[in-house]
Parts: structure tokens; C-alpha cells; sequence
């Protein structure tokens, strides 16, 4: 168990709807990062969250936002989903802000129909 | 983007065989990490690397972070049935700026050991 959990484990939703995908990092950890899963795209860094503040951004979608709250807990909002956004969830947290060492939780897994 | 070229991408072996996969970069990397995911798991973190030429181990594995900075390898001695599962390399690239950090991951090992 690293720590970190996710809600929620599985999500089945249709096509142009709108998802919240939660995230509380390890206890005291003040970064959060998450991270797309597809079957023929590996893992994709999306956005990193540290104390509040977006810090890093990769190839996330325009229809996709996320945040973190006051007490550190993250969520992942993903709009107008397409068949293409199934794939495994994941975030991860470290401490600082600039730390490798990820620890990942168990994923949620979206399923677009 | 970045990306990383791990192999192999699957690998069949017999339980206390030796398995060596890595993974290679065209641009320096200052981090080198490996994971393991089992199915409907998230990435397990094995080893992290931080300097050129480091060699560390976890147990039976090993794993160095190459001279060059763009490679890394991972090796797995006596293997057991419980090795099963994916390997993924992933490192932190050298960049411009300095805020933040990010992964790029390599696209997996598919670990098969077979009693």
C-alpha cells in the first residue's frame, strides 16, 4: 500500500459527459501528479500540483482541468469524454515539489461508452 | 516529446532464470526510476538512481544508471513466479526550466516466469 488513494476503482460513463476523479496523496506529501494509462500510449504525465499550484504541465487535454485543495486531496476533471479518454487513471505524490520518487496509487479506471 | 526505448517488450522465462531489460534515451536524464505494475495495479517503485555510473540493489534486483546518462538497465536474479507483472523504466529529463517534476516512462516489460 503506498499511501495513496483514489476514488473511485472503476467509472463507467457515455460519451460528452463529465467525470471527477478524486486523489488524496500520502500524508505529507504536498505534490500531486497525475498520469493516463492507454493501452497503446503507456503512461503519460498530465499535470503536477504542488501545495495548492500548478507546477508542471504535459500533454493534457483543453477538456480536462484539475486542482488541489487546501487539504492537499486532488481531483481530475475530465468534460465532453470521447471514446479515447478510456484508460487507467493514475496519481502519484511525493513531498517537495521537485521529488522523483513517485508513489502511485491503485488507478481509476474510465470507461467511455 | 521525450521518449524512452525499453526492451524488450516481453520476455518468457524459466522461475530462477536471470532477466536484464533496459532502457535507452536520446536525451540526458538526470533520474532514473523503476517500476513494477501488476494488473489493475498502480506502479510500484523499485529503485531510484541519481548519479551516472550508480549501481543499486533491491533485494535480487539491480539496476544501474548508465555513464552516459541515457541509459539505464534493470536486472532480476533467480526470478520467482511473483516477478510477474510489467517493468517500467522512467526518468526525469534535463530541462529548461526548473520548476516541477515530471516522469517519462518507457512502454514496459511484460515479465513471464513459468514455474
Amino acid at each position: 500500500d503506498s499511501g495513496v488513494t483514489q476514488t473511485p476503482k472503476h467509472l463507467i460513463t457515455a460519451t460528452g459527459q463529465r467525470v471527477t476523479l478524486r486523489c488524496s496523496p500520502r500524508s505529507g506529501d504536498l505534490s500531486v501528479y497525475w498520469y493516463q494509462q492507454s493501452l497503446d500510449q503507456g503512461l503519460q504525465f498530465l499535470i503536477q500540483y504542488y501545495n495548492g499550484e500548478e507546477r508542471a504541465k504535459g500533454n493534457i487535454l483543453e477538456r480536462f482541468s484539475a486542482q488541489q485543495f487546501p487539504d492537499l486531496h486532488s481531483e481530475l476533471n475530465l468534460s465532453s469524454l470521447e471514446l479515447g479518454d478510456s484508460a487507467l487513471y493514475f496519481c502519484a505524490s511525493t513531498e517537495g515539489s521537485g521529488g522523483y520518487e513517485q508513489y502511485f496509487g491503485p488507478g481509476t479506471r474510465l470507461t467511455v461508452t | 516529446g521525450q521518449q524512452l526505448n525499453q526492451s524488450p517488450q516481453s520476455m518468457f522465462i524459466q522461475e530462477g532464470e536471470d532477466v536484464s531489460m533496459n532502457c535507452t534515451s536520446s536525451s540526458i536524464f538526470n533520474t532514473w526510476l523503476w517500476y513494477k505494475q501488476d494488473p489493475g495495479e498502480g506502479p510500484v517503485l523499485l529503485i531510484a538512481l541519481y548519479k551516472a555510473g550508480e549501481l543499486t540493489s533491491n533485494g535480487r534486483l539491480t539496476a544501474q544508471f548508465g555513464i552516459t546518462r541515457k541509459d539505464s538497465f534493470l536486472n532480476i536474479s533467480a526470478s520467482i513466479p511473483s516477478d510477474v507483472g510489467i517493468y517500467f523504466c522512467a526518468g526525469n529529463p534535463i530541462r529548461k526550466e526548473t520548476s516541477g517534476s515530471r516522469l517519462t516512462f518507457g512502454e514496459g516489460t511484460q515479465l513471464t516466469v513459468n514455474p
